[in-house]
């Protein structure tokens, strides 16, 4: 059964870039879509946006151009980045397996934007 | 963007009820919608894709239905583990989006 693993800094300050890199063990990064997800504290989901492991990517036109997504399929990994932080992206980021559906998830992990 | 609408937000059951959470969508979406379970400091589980496929190892007491714009996820008859927080998600559209949640409290 594929398990998912977020890594990262848990705080990161405004105007900084965010980074985090999803682990996936268990199976192979190879053949799915893999996404990100947050969910700031309290609040509903967000999707971030995905990468299939061919390295096609797409993410949510809500934020712009400041993210990210690539893939290493050396490592069985795929990462997010997300620059110019404010207060607002602070949230539980969740990584996940597929792109329409997500059947596997991460535990989350809380980034906290602050000075 | 499309948005999802769940209705009620929060909901209180006693174990054995059978419970009904709806969502809308603003435009159609065919039957491109999932339903998720999650529970207090915990990822999402998925429990429903296509708007009424089951996901391997969940319970057979969730169903949905629906399709175009209104959709429903039944819980036939509440277990104590049920008492989480649920969200429909679209994917008929880019960008994916989620319904505000609805809540599920013990009576």
């Amino acid at each position: 059964q594929v398990q998912l693993q977020e890594s990262g800094p848990g705080l990161v300050r405004p105007s900084e870039t965010l980074s985090l890199i999803c682990t996936v063990s268990g199976g192979s990064i190879n053949n799915y879509h893999w996404s990100w997800i947050r969910q700031p504290p309290g609040k509903g989901l967000e999707s971030i946006g995905y990468i299939y492991y061919s390295g096609d990517t797409r993410s949510n036109p809500s934020l712009k151009s400041r993210v990210t997504i690539s893939v290493d399929t050396s490592k069985n990994q795929f990462s997010l980045k997300l620059t110019s932080v404010t207060a607002a992206d602070t949230a539980v980021y969740y990584c996940a397996r597929g792109r329409d559906g997500y059947d596997s998830w991460g535990p989350g992990t809380l980034v906290t934007v602050s000075s | 963007d499309i948005q999802m609408t769940q209705s009620p937000s929060s909901l209180s059951a006693s174990v054995g009820d059978r419970v009904t959470i709806t969502c809308r969508a603003s435009q159609g979406i065919r039957n491109d919608l999932g339903w998720y379970q999650q529970k207090p400091g915990k990822a999402p589980r998925r429990l429903i894709y296509a708007a009424s496929s089951l996901q391997g190892g969940v319970p057979s007491r969730f169903s949905g239905s629906g399709s175009g714009t209104e959709f429903t996820l039944t819980i036939s008859s509440l277990q104590p583990e049920d008492f989480a927080t649920y969200y429909c998600q679209q994917y008929n559209n880019y960008p994916i989006t989620f319904g505000q949640g609805t809540r599920l409290e013990i009576e």
